[in-house]
């Protein structure tokens, strides 16, 4: 049982290149949530998907898109990187919506320059 | 927009003592769901602790235990026999039942000195 898995760790891009980052979970959820950290701030909601097929915008969405596979897999897709999108980027999961405990993956630092 | 302040950047405690993290927020919401998430170095967040604003009754989890004030929108997380396990980032954050947006506080570093 691996929970929340996110893929790769690391990555660096230069402006202008494109990447999609991976995320998939094992324990059934519904939910699933793409977040962006930044040093000395808070996780910040990107994405959102409530169940399969569904999907919506969080606090800073732009920039990105997503894609919500299967239940199981919720990729976050940079189109065009840029610098701005340095960040460590974090995938979770749960059961069903935000009232509910989120399980988070170990992370994947995104380096743009 | 709803808003999660964290006033205190950094805290210590001496091992075994105990210790309080502030957590502030804006709503004008009367139902939403309020959460205590620990970063350790790792950077894998865990939840320590969750509340539903519609309990009265204040949420605890063994040394965890939260002070739920509704009326002044605080949300305090306490720390009791503190480890050094405890050592980490500490996330107050938000989430309101019509709105798909959870919102994090800048977070609290924690320090346990043995």
């Amino acid at each position: 049982n691996a929970g929340v898995t996110q893929t790769p760790k690391f990555q660096v891009l230069k402006t202008g290149q494109s990447m999609t980052l991976q995320c998939a979970q094992d324990m059934n959820h519904n939910s699933m949530y793409w977040y962006r950290q930044d040093p000395g701030m808070g996780l910040r909601l990107i994405y959102y998907s409530a169940s399969e097929g569904t999907t919506d915008k969080g606090e800073v969405p732009n920039g990105y898109n997503v894609s919500r596979l299967n239940k199981r897999e919720f990729s976050l897709r940079l189109e065009s990187a840029a610098p701005s999108q340095t960040s460590v980027y974090f995938c979770a999961s749960s059961g069903r919506g935000g009232r509910e405990t989120q399980y988070f993956g170990p992370g994947t630092r995104l380096l743009v320059l | 927009a709803q808003t999660v302040t964290q006033s205190q950047p950094e805290m210590s405690v001496q091992e075994a003592e105990t210790v309080t993290l502030s957590c502030t927020y804006d709503t004008s919401e009367s139902d939403y769901y309020l959460f205590w998430y620990k970063q350790p170095p790792s950077r894998q967040m865990i939840l320590v602790i969750r509340q539903e604003a519609y309990k009265q009754q204040n949420a605890t989890e063994n040394r965890f235990s939260v002070n739920f004030q509704k009326a002044a929108k605080s949300f305090s997380l306490k720390i009791s026999d503190s480890q050094l396990g405890d050592a980490a980032m500490y996330f107050c954050a938000y989430w309101w039942y019509n709105n798909n947006d959870m919102r994090f506080g800048a977070g609290t570093r924690l320090t346990v000195k043995p």
